[in-house]
C-alpha cells in the first residue's frame, strides 16, 4: 500500500514562512491534494492538483510536487492558519491515501 | 452552494452494523460527474477513508474495510449512505461525508459534511 509521511509537527513566528512536506515514493507522478482541519472542525481543502487553489483560500497558501515530496507553503503566516494539515493522494492500489497530518503551530 | 449533513446513531453495541446517511442540499446528487465519499477520523488522530459511490451505483473501498463496508445512493432523496458491518470499539470515530471531484486518478474531496461522532460501546 501507498504511504504518505509528514512530520508531526512545524511551528513558525506569525509573518514567516511555513513549509509542510509530504513524502510518499514517486509521489511528483501524482496529484497532491492538501487540507486544512481546525480543532473540532471538518477539513477545509485548501490545495488541490499539486498547487491550485480552490475559491475563498488565500493566495498565501501554494503547492509544489517533485521527485519524492509535495509541499505546501504558507506564506506571512497568521494565528488563524494553527491547524492540522493533511495530504492526499489517490493511489491505484490504496486508492485514497492521507499522510498522518502536521500540526501547525504559530509561535 | 452544495452542503452536506451526516445523520445517525451516535452510539452502537458492538458487533452491530454501523449506519449513516449524508444528505445533500442545494444542489442534485446526480448531477455532474461527482462521487460521493465517507471519510472517519478516530479522536486525537489522522483521517481515513472509506469508500465512495458514483450515482450510478459504482463503488470503491479502502481495502482494509472492504469486507465490512457498504456504501449505497439513493437518488431520490438525494442522499447516499454508509453501513460499516461487526463494529468494534476501533470504529468510534468522527464520521464525515464528503464530495468527490477529479477524474484521471486525481481525485480529491472539495465539499465537507460537519461530521458525526460515532461510539461503540455496549
Amino acid at each position: 500500500s501507498y504511504v504518505l509521511t509528514q512530520p508531526p509537527s512545524v511551528s513558525v513566528a506569525p509573518g514567516k514562512t511555513a513549509r509542510i512536506t509530504c513524502g510518499g515514493n514517486n509521489i511528483g507522478s501524482k496529484s497532491v491534494h492538501w487540507y486544512q482541519q481546525k480543532p473540532g472542525q471538518a477539513p477545509v481543502l485548501v490545495i488541490y492538483y499539486d498547487s491550485d487553489r480552490p475559491s475563498g483560500i488565500p493566495e498565501r497558501f501554494s503547492g509544489s510536487n517533485s521527485g519524492n515530496t509535495a509541499t505546501l507553503t504558507i506564506s506571512r503566516v497568521e494565528a488563524g492558519d494553527e491547524a492540522d494539515y493533511y495530504c492526499q493522494v489517490w493511489d491505484s492500489s490504496s486508492l485514497v491515501v492521507f499522510g498522518g497530518g502536521t500540526k501547525l503551530t504559530v509561535l | 452552494q452544495v452542503q452536506l449533513q451526516e445523520s445517525g446513531p451516535g452510539l452502537v453495541k458492538p458487533s452491530q452494523t454501523l449506519s449513516l446517511t449524508c444528505t445533500v442540499s442545494g444542489g442534485s446528487i446526480s448531477s455532474g460527474s461527482y462521487y460521493w465519499s465517507w471519510i472517519r477520523q478516530p479522536a486525537g488522530k489522522g483521517l481515513e477513508w472509506i469508500g465512495r459511490i458514483y450515482t450510478s451505483g459504482s463503488t470503491n473501498y479502502n481495502p482494509s474495510l472492504k469486507s465490512r463496508v457498504t456504501i449505497s445512493v439513493d437518488t431520490s432523496k438525494n442522499q447516499f449512505s454508509l453501513k460499516l458491518s461487526s463494529v468494534t470499539a476501533a470504529d468510534t470515530a468522527v464520521y464525515y461525508c464528503a464530495r468527490v471531484l477529479g477524474g484521471s486518478y486525481a481525485y480529491y474531496m472539495d465539499v465537507w459534511g460537519k461530521g458525526t461522532t460515532v461510539t461503540v460501546s455496549s
